[in-house]
Order: C-alpha cells, then structure tokens, then sequence
C-alpha cells in the first residue's frame, strides 16, 4: 500500500531551467508534506515543507506547492543549478504523529 | 551547531548476529525517529521516541527494539538478523513537525 508516490525514478533537466518533480497522496488524513534532498552516502536533507491549510511556499529558488483535492504536491527548482542533482524525496504526515511515510524518490540530473 | 550524528557509519555482521546503532539529536531535540532505507526505495519508518517513551512503531518485527537516554540519545537494536536487514539505517530529531536527518548507518548482513 504505496499512500506517497513519485512515478518519475528519473528526471534530467538543463541548468537554468526548471525542474518540476511529482508527489501524490492517498492517505487524506495528510496534512503536513515535505521534500528532502539526497546525495549519495549522506542523510536526507530537509529542503521545503508546506502545511495543508497552505496550497504554496516558497524559499528562495524553491516553491513547493499542494492541491489538496488532487492530493498532489510539487517542488519547482528555478533555475536549476549543477549541484541540484541529488534524488528527491517527497515526505507526507499526519501533523504530531512524527511518522514520516516516503516516496520512492526521484533522481534529477542537472545537465551543463 | 552540531547536526545529527549516528554510529558507526558501516557496519558488517553475519546471519543471527545481533546490532546496536547509535543516534545523538540535534541540541534541543527531545524527539528521536528511526527509518530504514533499502536500495531503490524511500525512507521507512521504524519507531519514534519522545522524552524516553515509545510514540509511535512501524511495521518492523520484534526483532527490532529501540530505546532513549536521559540526554535524548538513541540506540536502534536488531536481533536475530536477516539478510534482508541489509539497509542504511537512519536517525531523525525534531524540535517541532519538520524532522532533521543524520548521515545513517549503512548495514551490511553476510
């Protein structure tokens, strides 16, 4: 029972483009999503977060945004920069229950 | 500041043996989170503690038993194991709903 799903396993995108990764949800009982990013050999790194009762944030060039009714997030990276490429992961939970569910990840390739 | 940390990095053990992994929060964290990670797949969730008591358990066999110190350091405990415990293993502390990663603990089960 896969509730947090990212189809893409991969995306390449040019430096200074956008890069837009995919996330959707089953669970409605969600209310708190967050994306990490991973290199190989290190921990998940916490990029951007976004609470329900938000449908888009943004830190500096990153934009998460949500449409509850299509339980559907994405993060917007712009532009895109060589050191973006990393695999992503988007995170959803149940706010207090500190239970993150992950998807499987999306690899993004920033070409030169 | 001093992010996560987990010990040791890599670790090799046979079938049956049993491990210890380590887990220091960020200064401050009360909360302490576990996550298993096998190749190819996102994050799993394995057991949360807060102020010393168990909060919340994932879908892991009892094989697998956790616990939290005084200063809010963790140690994850894998008994009996299994080939397929093979992972990197990953400690979380959060001060409130955004959880902070350590650099893991990759498993490697002969």
């Amino acid at each position: 029972d896969q509730q947090v799903k990212q189809n893409s396993p991969s995306l390449s995108v040019q430096e200074g483009r956008i890069s837009i990764l995919n996330c959707d949800y089953t669970n409605s009982m969600f209310d708190y999503f967050l994306w990490y990013k991973k290199y190989p050999a290190e921990g998940p790194t916490f990029l951007i977060s976004i609470s329900s009762i938000k449908d888009k944030n943004e830190d500096g060039r990153f934009t998460v945004f949500l449409n509850k009714s299509a339980k559907h997030l994405s993060l917007h990276i712009v532009p895109s920069q060589p050191g973006d490429s990393a695999v992503y992961f988007c995170a959803a939970e149940v706010q207090g229950a500190q239970k993150l569910v992950f998807g499987q990840g999306t690899r993004l390739t920033i070409n030169p | 500041d001093a992010g996560v940390t987990q010990s040791p990095t890599h670790l090799i053990k046979t079938r049956g043996q049993h491990v210890t992994l380590r887990c220091s929060p960020i200064s401050g964290h009360k909360s302490v989170s576990w996550y298993q990670q096998v190749l190819g797949q996102g994050p799993q969730f394995i057991f949360q503690y807060y102020e010393k008591e168990e909060r919340g358990r994932g879908n892991f066999p009892d094989r697998f038993s956790a616990r939290q110190f005084p200063n809010y350091s963790s140690e994850l405990n894998v008994n009996a194991l299994l080939l397929g415990d093979s992972a990197l293993y990953l400690c979380a502390s959060s001060l409130t709903e955004t959880q902070y990663f350590g650099p893991g603990t990759r498993l490697l089960v002969l």
